[in-house]
């Protein structure tokens, strides 16, 4: 059974840092590009970054480039998602997805951590 | 980025009723659109990818069809485990991004 679990979310005050982990089973990880998508309370669904299957390639959206930071470990099976200089406006959910290389959509859900900016 | 536009943002259905869910996009994303679903606090679920291929498992009431720019969800013979929001997705180009949203609702 594929599954997608993820961890590391909490409260934070803004400016602070926080890791977000996924941690993968029940498939070929390293076959798959993963990506992170968030939701805010009450709103709908934003793309927030990818990473590609060695790591070597990721993308981010505009309002997190420069302070969050996407990265993988195919030996640990493990997305990881740096996030610094967080916003009152990072609170959301945060989902980790999985995606088959290059044009494709999500087709495999964590189920979420929360992630709240709050003083 | 292209901007994804779901209508209607709220729709009020009967069991048994067909519903259609429309999407447009601010450019053409040819068929690299997704549906997925999701209901109150859970993670979304892949329905339809390219348009109009049926995910695994999903059953066959929910069609998608389009392509460009233009795209529809329909649910035929809507059941109680239908009430849920929608929401496209377009693949075609970074960033990523998604429609606002349908939320259907019991009438």
């Amino acid at each position: 059974e594929v599954q997608l679990v993820e961890s590391g979310g909490g409260l934070v005050q803004p400016g602070g840092s926080l890791r977000l982990s996924c941690a993968a089973s029940g498939f070929t990880f390293i076959s798959y590009w993963m990506h992170w998508v968030r939701q805010a309370p009450g709103e709908g669904l934003m793309w927030v970054s990818r990473i590609n299957n060695d790591g070597t390639s990721t993308v981010y959206v505009d309002s997190v480039r420069g302070r969050f930071t996407v990265s993988r470990d195919n030996a640990k099976n493990t997305v990881y998602l740096q996030m610094n200089s967080l916003r009152d406006d990072d609170t959301a959910v945060y989902y980790c997805t999985r995606g088959t290389p290059n044009l494709s959509t999500f087709d495999q859900w964590g189920q979420g951590t929360l992630v709240t900016v709050s003083s | 980025d292209i901007q994804m536009t779901q209508s209607p943002s709220t729709l009020s259905a009967s069991i048994g009723d067909r519903v259609t869910i429309t999407c447009r996009a601010s450019q053409s994303i040819f068929s690299y659109l997704a549906w997925h679903q999701q209901k109150p606090g859970k993670a979304p679920k892949l329905l339809i990818y390219g348009a109009s291929s049926l995910e695994s498992g999903v059953p066959s009431r929910f069609t998608g069809s389009g392509s460009g720019t233009e795209f529809t969800l329909t649910i035929n013979s809507l059941q109680p485990d239908d009430f849920a929001t929608y929401y496209c997705h377009q693949y075609s180009t970074n960033p990523l991004t998604f429609g606002g949203g349908t939320k259907v609702e019991i009438k």
